[in-house]
């Protein structure tokens, strides 16, 4: 089965610095790249996915890239905010009636 | 649209009683999905259900769990002779009918369970 590795496991960074989550995937047939927020207390939300045909997503201050060769994937945050402190999560799905794995979770903490 | 609906929020329950765990999916969602979350762990899949069927059960323990997603009414999740072990935060997903989008979830607000 799928096996999704992420890290750092927690991160600090100053208000207004960027963030990086870097996961990596073992399933070649994974084709869809989800990324979850969560808040404490509450479930996770969807914030930005990509697709394995596409390198690279942007939304406002967060953004995604993919390299499928390497079965790399990782989540960017600029100019980070103290309401950007929360648990995120990267995610790989191989289509079809399949479930999404889920990495260990990435607690970022912006310090204002 | 209420989106994924899951109560009771928060649930205690001595060791060896049973939990019950409901979620309503999504408005047009039939696949639910149920993860486990233990203190300061990831999500760990349990379970995969369309309507009356089981799709995929392989992360959930051999004995004292079950689920049902039954044609009419939530999706149950049933925890008997609970121990303390099975302390966490229960969540529920539910996805499209389409395959193409099938990765694509919303979960619920979670039931975090207590057992003293």
């Amino acid at each position: 089965g799928e096996n999704v590795e992420q890290h750092p496991s927690t991160l600090s960074v100053q208000e207004g610095d960027s963030a990086v989550i870097k996961c990596t995937y073992s399933d070649s047939a994974s084709n869809y790249f989800p990324w979850y927020k969560q808040e404490l207390g509450k479930g996770p939300q969807l914030i930005i996915d990509i697709r394995s045909n596409v390198g690279e997503k942007k939304d406002q201050r967060i953004a995604v890239t993919l390299n499928k060769t390497a079965k790399h994937f990782s989540l960017h945050i600029t100019e980070t905010q103290p309401e950007d402190s929360a648990v995120y999560f990267c995610a790989a799905h191989s289509g079809g009636y399949q479930k999404v794995t889920f990495g260990i979770g990435t607690k970022l903490q912006v310090i204002p | 649209n209420a989106g994924v609906m899951q109560n009771p929020r928060h649930l205690v329950r001595r060791r060896g009683q049973e939990a019950r765990l409901r979620c309503s999916p999504m408005k047009g969602h039939s696949h639910v999905y149920w993860y486990r979350q233990l203190p300061e762990e990831g999500l760990k899949f349990m379970v995969y259900l369309q309507k009356e069927n089981i799709i995929d059960e392989s992360g959930m323990p051999k004995e004292r769990f079950s689920a049902e997603f039954p044609k009419e009414g939530p999706s149950i999740l049933r925890i008997q002779q609970v121990v303390r072990g099975d302390s966490a935060a229960y969540f529920c997903a539910s996805s499209p009918p389409s395959t193409t989008s099938s990765g694509n979830y919303t979960f619920g607000s979670g039931t975090r369970l207590t057992v003293v």
